[in-house]
């Protein structure tokens, strides 16, 4: 079965650019959405079909795709954007999340 | 206000079976594909499957197949999960999610599901 890798964990100061990356055969072919999750809440899209934002997330969020590498930035990180992340992509019909990377700002 | 709002916690003895429900409010739930995702404590999202509300079709992941069942009911605008054989492995939190554009824009607030004897 498909499956697609996170590492667990990244780190961040605040004002600084974190990279999060998901790695998956092919993953460039396949789009990507990524989800931000903050304790005790449900999952937030934060950018879907590879590189796109949902209204109301701030722009420094951005995500590219190239090869077998799917990127989520966050440039000037804040506080606030301390969370679990998930990519996620499709293997046919099913989904496939990502282990998911703990992003801590310090 | 466009949202789904799911039932409440359950605890549930091993063997047992469970129903979630998953009810969509301030749009027609037969336009967008649901799906449920679980989340064990302290892990990561685990995709179950898929359920269209339009016509009931559903596709289920490999690791749940014969013991899950995805149904709804238009009229209460309402999509069901039920579980059987319930184990310990099955604590988790339960969402369900609307999917659009290949994503989830749309999230429950969740269902602890707890398994214990």
């Amino acid at each position: 079965s498909y499956e697609v890798t996170q590492a667990p964990s990244v780190s961040v100061s605040p004002g600084q650019t974190a990279s999060i990356t998901c790695s998956g055969e092919k993953l460039g072919g396949r789009y990507v959405s990524w989800y931000q999750q903050k304790p005790g809440q449900s999952p937030v899209v934060v950018i879907y079909q590879d590189t796109n934002r949902p209204s109301g997330i701030p722009e420094r969020f951005s995500g590219s795709t190239s090869g077998n590498t799917a990127t989520l930035t966050i440039r000037g990180t804040q506080a606030m954007d301390e969370a679990d992340y998930y990519c996620q992509a499709w293997d046919s019909s099913n989904v496939v999340f990502g282990g998911g990377t703990k992003l801590t700002v310090l | 206000q466009v949202q789904l709002v799911q039932s409440g916690a359950e605890v549930k003895k091993p063997g047992a079976s469970v129903k979630v429900s998953c009810k969509a409010s301030g749009y027609t739930l037969s336009r967008y594909h649901i799906h449920w995702v679980r989340q064990a404590p302290g892990q990561g999202l685990e995709w179950m499957g898929i359920i269209n509300p339009s016509d009931g079709g559903t596709g289920y992941a490999q690791q749940f197949q014969g013991r899950v069942t995805m149904t709804r009911d238009t009229s209460a605008s309402t999509v069901y999960l039920d579980l059987r054989s319930l184990r310990s492995g099955d604590t988790a939190v339960y969402y369900c999610a609307r999917v659009e554009f290949q994503s989830f824009h749309l999230w429950g607030q969740g269902t602890l599901v707890t398994v214990s004897s």
